[in-house]
């Protein structure tokens, strides 16, 4: 039961142009979400957050926007350069107690073309 | 580099050896996470440790895995009588940890293992 899906295996889209990376998930308890971009043989980078108490967070390129009742995140690139070509994984965690351990989706493998 | 560290970076190993590798987490960090990742999937956690006290372990943690952090500082992740399924790569990561609330984790570069 996968609590944590981006159903898009993969997204390609011309360089200067808005990439939109979207995730869904399933567990009502998580309040917080992460972006993190992975590039080959390399551990996954932060890149951005938000927190359930916010439906937006902005940082330079990239914002996330967060719809709590719909269950779905996304990530918007703006605008997207050849180097953002990377894995790009949603992950989520619920808050308090122990529950600090974060639940991945797949990732979305995002080419960006010159 | 004052980030996460991992070592090795690669370790190619035969069915039924022990494995052992280690993370050294940024140096104020007080949460240190253990994470597996496997061909086409996300990572999935493994286990966690405030300072020294491992508070979570997933069900993905058999009897053959263990972890330790003994001083709250660097920890160890050993794999006893590895099998082929073990072969991933293995992600270590930490996080401030102040407070209940969660934080943001910062990963660092994995090391690969490959069972033969």
């Amino acid at each position: 039961d996968q609590q944590v899906k981006q159903n898009s295996p993969s997204l390609s889209v011309q360089e200067g142009r808005i990439s939109i990376l979207n995730c869904d998930y399933t567990n009502s308890m998580f309040d917080y979400f992460l972006w993190y971009k992975k590039y080959p043989a390399e551990g996954p980078t932060f890149l951005i957050s938000i927190s359930s108490i916010k439906d937006k967070n902005e940082d330079g390129r990239f914002t996330v926007f967060l719809n709590k009742s719909a269950k779905h995140l996304s990530l918007h690139i703006v605008p997207s350069q050849p180097g953002d070509s990377a894995v790009y994984f949603c992950a989520a965690s619920g808050s308090g107690g122990s529950n600090y351990k974060l639940t991945f989706g797949k990732g979305t493998l995002l080419t960006v073309n010159p | 580099d004052t980030g996460v560290s991992q070592d090795p970076r690669h370790k190619i190993t035969k069915r039924g050896q022990n494995v052992t590798f280690r993370c050294d987490p940024i140096s104020e960090h007080n949460r240190l996470y253990w994470y597996r990742q496997t061909l086409g999937q996300g990572p999935e956690f493994l286990t966690y440790f405030q300072n020294e006290a491992q508070l979570e372990k997933s069900r993905l943690l058999s009897d053959r895995f263990s972890a330790e952090r003994p001083k709250g500082s660097f920890s160890t992740l050993e794999i006893q009588r590895t099998e082929q399924g073990d072969s991933a790569m293995y992600l270590c990561a930490s996080s401030l940890g102040t407070g209940l609330q969660t934080d943001t984790q910062y990963f660092g570069p994995g090391t690969r293992l490959t069972v033969l």
